[in-house]
């Protein structure tokens, strides 16, 4: 079945460092693909989103392009900051209810 | 703006209780969903409902089940509350029709079975 597998944390990260969160997935067809991030005590919110091969999606400073050909749709930051400090999560929208399918999360911790 | 309400946030509720969680959503959404989130198992489907009276399981709904009366409503039900199901739940709901259009979540109910 359809599946999407994310790097392990925690990620620890001094402030102003490159942030890359590695993300790949298995499935049928063209799925639309999703980050979202959790951040301590509250829900997921929708980071950004890309519904086909080589759209980027982008967001707060936040980067992810989709990758037909490796299958992928890493996460990356150029700078982050403290406040990036969450769980972030891959996923993929799959099936003909469109279920959202997610990866593990993984946690970022951002010192100063 | 976009709003899914899950009405208590923190349960404590003992084994063999009859445990309900509900979930509200004004944006008029057909889909809803819930979710249980776990360390390190990441977010895993319970069950979905694409209409009002309509649902279909998700991925793990062995002691679950769902009622949606209302299309604004959807409520999650564990009919006997154990204490594997100690989690955290999140309710999720969108519109249909649109390729890739978002999923709008809650802010989760953590439950507790004692």
């Amino acid at each position: 079945g359809d599946s999407v597998t994310q790097m392990e944390g925690p990620v620890t990260l001094s402030e102003e460092a490159f942030l890359t969160i590695n993300c790949t997935y298995t499935a049928t067809g063209y799925p639309s693909l999703f980050w979202y991030v959790q951040y301590p005590g509250e829900g997921l919110q929708l980071l950004l989103k890309a519904t086909k091969a080589d759209d980027k999606g982008s967001n707060k400073g936040f980067e992810a392009t989709y990758r037909k050909e490796t299958t992928s749709f890493h996460l990356e930051k150029g700078s982050v900051q403290v406040s990036d400090s969450a769980v972030y999560f891959c996923a993929l929208v799959s099936g003909g209810y469109n279920k959202l399918i997610f990866g593990a999360g993984t946690r970022l911790a951002v010192h100063p | 703006d976009v709003k899914v309400t899950q009405s208590s946030r923190y349960l404590v509720k003992r084994t063999g209780e009859k445990v309900f969680l509900e979930c509200v959503q004004d944006m008029d959404h057909e889909n809803m969903f819930w979710y249980r989130q776990d360390p390190g198992l990441g977010l895993r489907l319970i069950y979905f409902s694409y209409d009002v009276k309509m649902k279909e399981k998700g991925d793990i709904p062995e002691g679950y089940s769902v009622s949606r009366e209302k299309k604004e409503r959807f409520s999650l039900i564990l009919e006997s509350a154990s204490t594997n199901q100690t989690s955290m739940y999140l309710c999720a709901s969108r519109e249909t029709g649109v390729v890739g259009n978002t999923i709008y979540f809650g802010e989760g109910s953590w439950l507790t079975v004692v």
